[in-house]
């Protein structure tokens, strides 16, 4: 049973536009959320995070959004660049010390098109 | 950020032998390790996590006699998969974190092994 989903394999976007990626969850459990990017050939790495007692937390060109009502969240990126051209997994946890148990998202391939 | 290496990077074997991967965190002491595996278009699935000098804890539905999970040391953890068969083909990848440390509240990720088994 999937209990983190993003439902969009793939994404394009030109560069200097926003690049939004959407995640959905399905366990109310969960209270921390995290954003990693993959490269081929390379372990995932950590991009940003929220805790459930926020609903947004920005990090230089990242923001990531929260909707506990919906049990959504999505990552935005502005301005993209080339370099983000990276598969990003959504990552969820029931454990608000941190990253503990991460139950993972099927992934979404951005592409940034110079 | 704190770095994780995995060895080897990838690994073909026939039917029946056993592999080992290791996973060492090179710049922290890592109290607990973290084995996922991913099979191609699905996500990271959590096999089991280990921590230091006690025995792993098996996610449900993964053989914990055939995945052998041994952490040592603070900076090693070895995965062996025991008598490999086809179907257990796949991309393992270790994390770990150092729970003595506040500030680090994110798993560090290996580059992943991939195996494949003939």
């Amino acid at each position: 049973d999937q209990q983190v989903k993003q439902n969009s394999p793939s994404l394009s976007v030109q560069e200097g536009r926003i690049s939004i990626l959407n995640c959905d969850y399905t366990n109310s459990m969960f209270d921390y959320f995290l954003w990693y990017k993959k490269y081929p050939a390379e372990g995932p790495t950590f991009l940003i995070s929220i805790s459930s007692i926020k609903d947004k937390n920005e990090d230089g060109r990242f923001t990531v959004f929260l909707n506990k009502s919906a049990k959504h969240l999505s990552l935005h990126i502005v301005p993209s660049q080339p370099g983000d051209s990276a598969v990003y997994f959504c990552a969820a946890s029931a454990d608000m010390t941190g990253a503990n148990n991460l139950f993972f998202g099927t992934g979404t391939r951005l592409t940034v098109i110079p | 950020g704190a770095v994780v290496s995995q060895h080897p990077s990838w690994v073909i074997c026939k039917s029946g032998t056993s592999v080992k991967i290791e996973c060492r965190s090179l710049d922290f002491q890592a109290t607990t390790m973290f084995w996922y595996r991913q099979f191609p278009k699905q996500s990271l699935m959590l096999m089991a996590t280990s921590n230091e000098g006690s025995k792993a804890t098996y996610e449900q539905g993964v053989e914990k006699d055939k995945f052998l999970i041994n952490h040592a040391s603070l900076t090693l953890s070895t995965l062996t998969v025991t008598s490999a068969h086809p179907e257990d083909s796949s991309f393992y990848i270790c994390s770990a974190r150092n729970f003595r440390d506040r500030a680090y509240n994110e798993q560090f990720f290996g580059p992943g092994t991939r195996l494949t088994v003939l």
